[in-house]
């Protein structure tokens, strides 16, 4: 079993909302991924954990706060976001880093 | 620097067409990785190959082929016999298992195929 589910499917918010996104996957792998996808483009890394540990941050901006809980679990907290955030946010999972990637569905964000 | 090149930004093709989509890429790096994704209308990345850069043997899965060629830098992928149902964008990408390249993706910059009936 291949998948990673995502929570929203889609999600609307105003600036000055507070809001989570959140990545679930059961196969087992330690390494979790968020990126950021907006149209027509492909998708841009944000965030990389490992053994639930903060890898790598591509520089996004702190109204951008993810969390992995567990193993199993990733979270991308949202607080304070422009308009220009409004994209299609994708959640991967890989047995360890440097390794296939697999994406879930993705959430649909819209920022008003 | 590691770089993927997509040139086609769009194909158009008939029904039962052949369609073969290009992937040039760049990298410093002695072993890497390839892959191919495909993104339908509906968002989700779904995972097609994962070549490594060691095995440079030609792969068929059903109607689609690929065709590493190291010499070239090139890793291009068909599909027989297109049908409407491979209509998306489809997405080649490297990844670098070693120094500041490990663990991320490098994408092209992806091409659309549009399949008519």
């Amino acid at each position: 079993d291949t998948e990673v589910t995502q929570t929203p499917k889609h999600l609307v918010m105003g600036m000055t909302n507070k809001k989570s996104l959140k990545c679930e996957q059961h196969m087992g792998h330690r390494a979790m991924y968020w990126y950021k996808q907006k149209a027509k483009k492909p998708p841009e890394l944000m965030f990389v954990y490992s053994y639930e540990k903060l890898s790598i941050n591509e520089s996004v901006p702190s109204r951008f706060s993810p969390e992995c809980p567990n193993s199993s679990l990733l979270n991308l907290h949202l607080h304070a976001l422009q308009p220009e955030d409004s994209a299609l946010y994708l959640c991967a999972s890989s047995t360890r880093e440097a390794d296939t990637q697999y994406f879930g569905p993705g959430t649909r964000l819209t920022v008003l | 620097a590691q770089k993927v090149t997509q040139a086609q930004t769009e194909i158009s093709v008939v029904e039962k067409e052949d369609v073969t989509l290009d992937c040039v890429y760049e990298t410093r790096d002695t072993t890497y990785y390839l892959f191919w994704y495909k993104q339908p209308p509906s968002g989700e990345l779904v995972f097609l190959i994962r070549r490594n850069s060691f095995d440079e043997q030609n792969e068929i899965s059903g109607r689609y082929s690929w065709n590493f060629q190291k010499s070239t830098s090139s890793f291009n992928f068909t599909i027989t016999a297109s049908q409407v149902v491979d209509s998306a964008v489809y997405f080649c990408a490297l990844l670098g298992p070693h120094g500041t390249s490990y663990g991320k993706l490098t994408f092209g910059q992806g091409t659309i195929l549009t399949v008519h009936p």
